[in-house]
């Protein structure tokens, strides 16, 4: 199947710092979402992108959809306490013939 | 607006029983997929109904299963419970499924563990 190359796998960064993570492909996606998941908790769509190049703020989250439809990225600002958690990537094929292709993902530790 | 209802939350079952999840999702959405969780895989597309029609399936064996009915309420069964199938699944609503640009929104998941 289809894979997501997610990175960083962890990071532990100091409250107030940026936060940067991203996801490439050797396939062509047509549409990227980005999820929070908390412990014991479903996944909790972030952000969505659907064209090649576009930028999506949601508050202090940012993502792109890559130009070449192969990658994401998402930033977080100001990192806040809150914002701990695990973050994956999601690809969707264009046809979406197997779903939703998730990333490994990426566990935020902010460090007081 | 209510949103995705995965019942029950957690549940323990024995090596060979069957189990059956049960998933609402929000009102008027028609497309249902469901996901494994675990640890060493991560998130695994299971399969997604659309109007009561499976129309994707996933890499899984036939002892995972499903069903879609017509107010899109949605079931998933799992026959012959291995301890493998131990995981947190996932069920994800949408309005018209995965040939359009629908976002997925999840529910809380059902916490299968198999002794």
């Amino acid at each position: 199947g289809q894979q997501l190359n997610q990175s960083p796998q962890s990071m532990f960064i100091q409250e107030g710092e940026d936060v940067s993570m991203n996801c490439t492909s050797s396939s062509i996606f047509n549409t990227w979402l980005w999820y929070k998941q908390d412990p014991g908790e479903g996944p909790v769509l972030l952000i969505a992108l659907y064209k090649a190049g576009e930028l999506t703020s949601n508050g202090r989250l940012t993502a792109q959809f890559g130009i070449t439809r192969k990658d994401s990225f998402l930033n977080i600002s100001a990192s806040i306490p809150s914002d701990v958690g695990i973050y994956f990537c999601a690809g969707q094929l264009l046809g979406g013939a197997d779903g939703l292709t998730f990333g490994k993902g990426t566990h935020l530790i902010i460090q007081p | 607006k209510a949103g995705v209802t995965q019942t029950p939350r957690y549940l323990i079952k024995t090596r060979g029983q069957q189990v059956t999840l049960s998933c609402s999702p929000i009102s008027g959405h028609r497309s249902v997929s469901w996901y494994q969780q675990t640890p060493g895989q991560g998130l695994q597309f299971l399969f997604e109904y659309f109007s009561e029609t499976q129309r994707n399936k996933g890499n899984f064996p036939g002892r995972f299963s499903g069903r879609q009915f017509s107010n899109s309420r949605s079931e998933m069964n799992v026959s012959t419970l291995e301890l493998g199938d131990s995981a947190l699944y996932l069920c994800a609503s949408s309005f018209n499924g995965p040939y359009t640009n629908t976002e997925a929104f999840f529910g809380q998941g059902t916490r299968l563990t198999v002794v």
